[in-house]
């Protein structure tokens, strides 16, 4: 597509249910990012992938974030059990491998638990 | 442990005059800098980089200054335009976050008046 598409747009869920955000890239992007905004607060890495290779995984808060990108395209961020602190911007984004430019953003998954 | 501070919350700005956003880091290892833009309800969108090697960048209005000795970057706009009344965050990586993983500032809001 012609941008980084997220959806929902925004999430209003219940503590303790489980959520998934979808990510679909650029189309030829290879290299693909989750970040969160949390009020306030800055972008929070999350997660990284690129093309085949084992993700790096550093900046998942806990093991009840997870996330897969199947394809080499699609991606889908899963939090379970959620908790309020999980409530935040959650933003993905894509770029060309090697790319020093910057990544094309998503405009985000506005989550919020209640 | 903040890595990337925006010291400044929000600044406002004459339309017409110049504006001078500021970045600080603690990380000497950073190597590559990014500014981005992003509007209410969208995600950021890439505005201007500068690697180490360099201390100036320039495109268009947008010029970014990396002093390395300070370990402070600036994000000067001239001249101010209504449209650049955005939240803009500076993003830094290299070192031991790698190429592809940036740490980013929590943002200064600017309002551009008319």
């Amino acid at each position: 597509g012609a941008g980084v598409s997220q959806s929902p747009s925004n999430k209003v869920t219940e503590k303790g249910k489980d959520v998934e955000l979808r990510c679909d890239p650029i189309s030829g992007h290879t290299a693909l990012y989750w970040y969160r905004q949390s009020l306030g607060q800055g972008l929070e890495f999350l997660i990284y992938f690129q093309g085949n290779s084992a993700p790096d995984k550093s900046g998942l808060p806990s093991d009840r974030f997870s996330a897969e990108r199947t394809g080499g395209s699609v991606s889908t961020l899963t939090i379970q059990r959620t908790q309020q602190e999980d409530s935040a911007v959650y933003l993905c984004a894509s770029s060309l491998a090697g790319t020093t430019g910057g990544y094309t953003f998503g405009s985000g998954t506005r989550l919020t638990v209640v | 442990d903040q890595q990337v501070k925006q010291n400044s919350p929000s600044l406002s700005v004459q339309e017409g005059r110049i504006s001078i956003l500021n970045c600080d880091y603690t990380n000497s290892m950073f190597d590559y800098f990014l500014w981005y833009k992003k509007y209410p309800a969208e995600g950021p969108t890439f505005l201007i980089s500068i690697s180490s090697i360099k201390d100036k960048n320039e495109d268009g209005r947008f010029t970014v200054f990396l002093n390395k000795s300070a370990k402070h970057l600036s994000l000067h706009i001239v001249p101010s335009q209504p449209g650049d009344s955005a939240v803009y965050f500076c993003a830094a990586s290299g070192g031991t976050s790698g190429t592809y993983k940036y740490i980013f500032g929590t943002g200064t809001r600017l309002k551009v008046l008319a």
